[in-house]
């Protein structure tokens, strides 16, 4: 069945870094979502990708589809202690009717 | 004030005692979901309905129940038979089952005694 792999599975970084998390589908995905999920909360949407290629932005973040649309990246510059959480991505395949499958998601500890 | 709602926030349950997890949504969403989520874990999916009197299995269905009576909720009964049954539990819906975005509920912690 469709599986859905994030890493790096923690990610530790320095207020002010980049950084970067990937995910990968072992099969074609018909869109990807990505939510965040604060220490405590619930997962909240953040973005859907869909075409091929596509790329988003939300002021520090930069989400990106790739072009076979079988993996995808979230990119956060300047990072601040406000990005702390969980990242998730969740791809729908092209046959599992509203099915999503999340990744492990990628817990982000952010260093004054 | 729209959205998903969760009941009871945090739940304790018995050795083999069934316990019923509540889920409301006011969004006029047709398809719900059921997720559970163990620490270090992403979220697997236990049971998902796309309309009213119907549901589906998700992944890890064995020792969960739910029943879909009304659009507006979604219970998740824990059973007996869920030998491992202390997580943190989701639900979510979306407006329609074609990969709509989905809004989830606070969530319920539950811990067996």
């Amino acid at each position: 069945g469709q599986q859905v792999m994030q890493i790096p599975q923690y990610q530790h970084v320095q207020e002010g870094e980049d950084f970067t998390t990937y995910c990968n589908s072992s099969t074609t995905l018909s869109n990807i979502q990505w939510y965040k999920q604060r220490p405590g909360g619930h997962p909240v949407f953040l973005i859907q990708l869909v075409k091929s290629g596509e790329v988003k932005k939300q002021k520090r973040l930069t989400f990106q589809f790739g072009e076979a649309k079988k993996n995808s990246s979230l990119h956060i510059t300047a990072t601040q202690t406000t990005d702390v959480g969980t990242y998730f991505c969740a791809g729908l395949g092209t046959d599992s009717w509203g099915k999503l499958q999340f990744g492990a998601g990628t817990q982000v500890v952010v260093t004054p | 004030d729209g959205g998903i709602t969760q009941s009871p926030k945090y739940l304790f349950r018995k050795e083999g005692q069934n316990v019923t997890l509540s889920c409301e949504q006011n969004l006029n969403h047709d398809a719900m979901y059921w997720y559970r989520q163990d620490p270090g874990q992403g979220l697997r999916l236990i049971y998902y309905s796309q309309i009213v009197n119907d549901f589906q299995k998700g992944d890890i269905a064995e020792g969960y129940s739910v029943s879909r009576e009304k659009k507006e909720s979604f219970p998740l009964t824990v059973t007996s038979a869920q030998k491992n049954p202390t997580a943190f539990y989701l639900c979510a819906s979306s407006r329609d089952r074609e990969g709509e975005t989905q809004y989830f509920g606070p969530g319920t912690r539950l811990l067996v005694l």
